[in-house]
């Protein structure tokens, strides 16, 4: 399947640096969602960015989408202890079956 | 308040032992689905309904089962579960899904011995 990988696979830096973190995918998509999961608990939902788009930002989140590439990236400024956690892209290509990477664990130090 | 709910959100069983959880959305979704996840391995997902008596496997189907009888329901059923089986269940529902975000449940934490 195609399935989404997220690149790294931690990242660990401090409190007000920013944070990026990739996802690349294997075939053509409809949308790419990026999705915040706490330690154990359900996802959030962060941001969609549709396969016309190439930039999207909502607040402190930035995503963008190179098609051509297959990628994405996803990019938190001015970071806060209140980000760590597991960062997820899933992508949709048909519209019904999603596809979810592996994560990329965050960790943000005071 | 919007929200998908799961019970039970911690379950320890054995195997062989039939088992359901459930899943319920007041959000009048079309779009529901359930997926696992393990260390490593992200969300796998094992079956979705994009409405009302209309089912479909997803990437990991083999020993469960879905029924989707009321809108508002989505149950996963594992008749005969195996250790490898013990996970972290997440329900989740959306309008179609192509143009909006899934709305996840709490997780259900399944033990099989």
């Amino acid at each position: 399947s195609q399935q989404g990988e997220e690149d790294p696979q931690a990242l660990s830096i401090q409190e007000g640096e920013n944070a990026t973190m990739n996802c690349s995918y294997k075939t053509s998509i409809n949308n790419l969602q990026w999705y915040r999961q706490n330690s154990g608990r359900g996802l959030v939902h962060l941001i969609l960015i549709r396969s016309n788009e190439r930039e999207k930002h909502s607040g402190r989140l930035r995503v963008t989408l190179d098609t051509s590439k297959k990628s994405s990236s996803l990019l938190i400024t001015a970071s806060r202890a209140a980000d760590t956690a597991s960062y997820f892209c899933a992508t949709d290509a048909y519209g019904q079956n999603f596809v979810f990477g592996p994560g990329t664990r965050l960790s943000v130090l005071p | 308040e919007a929200q998908v709910t799961q019970n039970p959100r911690y379950l320890i069983t054995v195997t062989g032992k039939k088992l359901t959880v459930t899943c319920s959305q007041n959000m009048n979704h079309e779009y529901m689905s359930w997926y696992r996840q393990d260390p490593g391995l992200g969300l796998r997902q094992i079956y979705y309904s994009m409405n009302v008596e209309v089912t479909d496997k997803g990437d990991v189907p083999e020993g469960y089962k879905v029924s989707r009888k009321e809108k508002r329901n989505f149950p996963l059923i594992l008749e005969s579960p195996s250790p490898n089986q013990t996970s972290l269940y997440f329900c989740a529902s959306s309008l179609p899904p192509s143009t909006d975000t899934q709305y996840f449940g709490p997780g259900t934490r399944l033990t099989v011995l």
